[in-house]
């Protein structure tokens, strides 16, 4: 049962345009939310994350939105550069569990081209 | 600020042996998880340890184990390995009362 869906495996986009990565999931026990950047062969990196208090979050080039009736969320890189070409992960965490458990999509490929 | 820190980088053994893989977390992280990364599953979670206490624990059997000491280091055991145990395996550290967790740059468990 995958519960944190990135149904697309990749994306490409020019540098310079918008990346719009999207997620959707199925718990709506989930109540947290967070964007990772991953490169091979290393841990991935926080990008930006969104509580469901709120449907949108923005840090610079990032912005976060989250649509609680529809379990959609999407991250925003604007404008998009080639060192943003990476694998993007999506996290779920949920308000049953405390502490921090994490559930992830399956990952998207952004490809930024020069 | 140092990151999160796992040791070794990478890791070859033989079918049935174990394998301990160590973590030290962000100074100040007193939570500590493990997840487990292969092409076919993705990103799953093994456990998490809070005050040397484990306080979650993912769908994994109980051949991987795991501790955590007084310094909030934490080690994971994995016992009897099989090849679908080749991994990547990641740390990750989080403020008490924190959701982001922070990583580090993982262990690549190669079992022949």
């Amino acid at each position: 049962d995958q519960q944190v869906k990135q149904n697309s495996p990749s994306l490409s986009v020019q540098e310079g345009r918008i990346s719009i990565l999207n997620c959707d999931y199925t718990n709506s026990m989930f109540d947290y939310f967070l964007w990772y950047k991953k490169y091979p062969a290393e841990g991935p990196t926080f990008l930006i994350s969104i509580s469901s208090i709120k449907d949108k979050n923005e840090d610079g080039r990032f912005t976060v939105f989250l649509n609680k009736s529809a379990k959609h969320l999407s991250l925003h890189i604007v404008p998009s550069q080639p060192g943003d070409s990476a694998v993007y992960f999506c996290a779920a965490s949920g308000r049953e569990t405390s502490g921090s458990r994490l559930t992830f999509g399956e990952g998207t490929q952004l490809t930024v081209n020069p | 600020k140092a990151g999160v820190t796992q040791t070794p980088r990478y890791l070859i053994k033989t079918r049935g042996q174990q394998v301990t893989l160590s973590c030290s977390p962000i100074s100040g992280h007193r939570s500590v998880s493990w997840y487990q990364q292969t092409p076919g599953q993705g990103l799953q979670f093994l456990f998490e340890y809070f005050s040397e206490t484990q306080r979650n624990k993912g769908n994994f059997p109980g051949r991987f184990s795991g501790r955590q000491f007084s310094n909030s280091r934490s080690e994971m055991n994995v016992s009897t390995l099989e090849l679908g145990d080749s991994a990547l395996y990641l740390c990750a550290s989080t403020l008490t009362s924190g959701k982001e967790a922070f990583f580090g740059q993982g262990t690549r468990l190669t079992v022949v």
